[in-house]
């Protein structure tokens, strides 16, 4: 049974750093590319950024609200990925979801199984 | 960015019913289209990507169709567990991007 485990989230002040772990089990890491998602209160999803396996070079792509600071890596040794998030806003605000990402027919990456999420709450 | 918009954003239906939703992408996105499913407090749930391939385990009473920019989520005989929220998400290009969401309630 694939498992994704968010963990890492909590109460910062805006302008620190937090960094997400997402332990996963029940596949092969390594063959999957990754991604973040995240709600806000009442709110829809959003997507974050994604990062790819390590045999298409590991890259990464972002949220144009996000990028230049939040960054996903992996280690596949450890099947965890991370999300490292730095300057923290209010806006930032939100449960963070990990979500595992496997290429269609045409290698284009979706989604298809969600973490249970970890709130993350920017406020002085 | 790729906008995506569904209707109804609300919808209210009855055990049983016959439920459609539509989502439609400011441009086309061939079929690279996913739907979730959420329920209060809890994560998405994936059931159709591909624009109409079924996620493992999920029952074939959920249906999706179309192809550019046009597509349909359709859910057969409603029962209790089928009431919420259910998003369309594109990825075709980045930034992915989601519909609003359709708020399915009982009536």
């Amino acid at each position: 049974e694939v498992q994704l485990v968010e963990s890492g989230g909590g109460l910062v002040q805006p302008g620190r750093s937090l960094r997400l772990s997402c332990t996963a089990s029940g596949f092969t890491f390594a063959d999957y590319g990754m991604s973040w998602f995240r709600q806000a209160p009442g709110k829809g999803p959003e997507w974050v950024g994604f990062i790819r396996r390590q045999a298409y070079g590991g890259t990464t792509e972002y949220a144009a609200s996000v990028k230049g600071r939040l960054t996903i890596s992996r280690d596949d040794s450890k099947s965890i990925a991370y999300l490292q998030m730095n300057s923290l806003k209010t806006e930032d605000t939100a449960v963070y979801y990990c979500t595992r990402a496997p290429r269609d027919s045409s290698g284009a990456w979706y989604v298809d199984n969600w973490g249970q999420g970890t709130l993350v709450t920017v406020s002085s | 960015d790729i906008q995506m918009t569904q209707f109804p954003s609300s919808l209210s239906a009855s055990v049983g019913d016959r439920v459609i939703i539509t989502c439609r992408a400011s441009q086309g996105i061939s079929n690279k289209l996913v739907w979730f499913q959420q329920k209060p407090g809890k994560a998405p749930k994936s059931l159709i990507f591909a624009a109409s391939s079924l996620q493992s385990g999920v029952p074939s009473k959920f249906s999706g169709s179309g192809s550019g920019t046009d597509f349909t989520l359709t859910i057969s005989s409603l029962q209790p567990e089928d009431f919420a929220t259910y998003y369309c998400q594109q990825y075709n290009s980045y930034p992915r991007t989601f519909g609003q969401g359709t708020k399915l309630e009982i009536k």
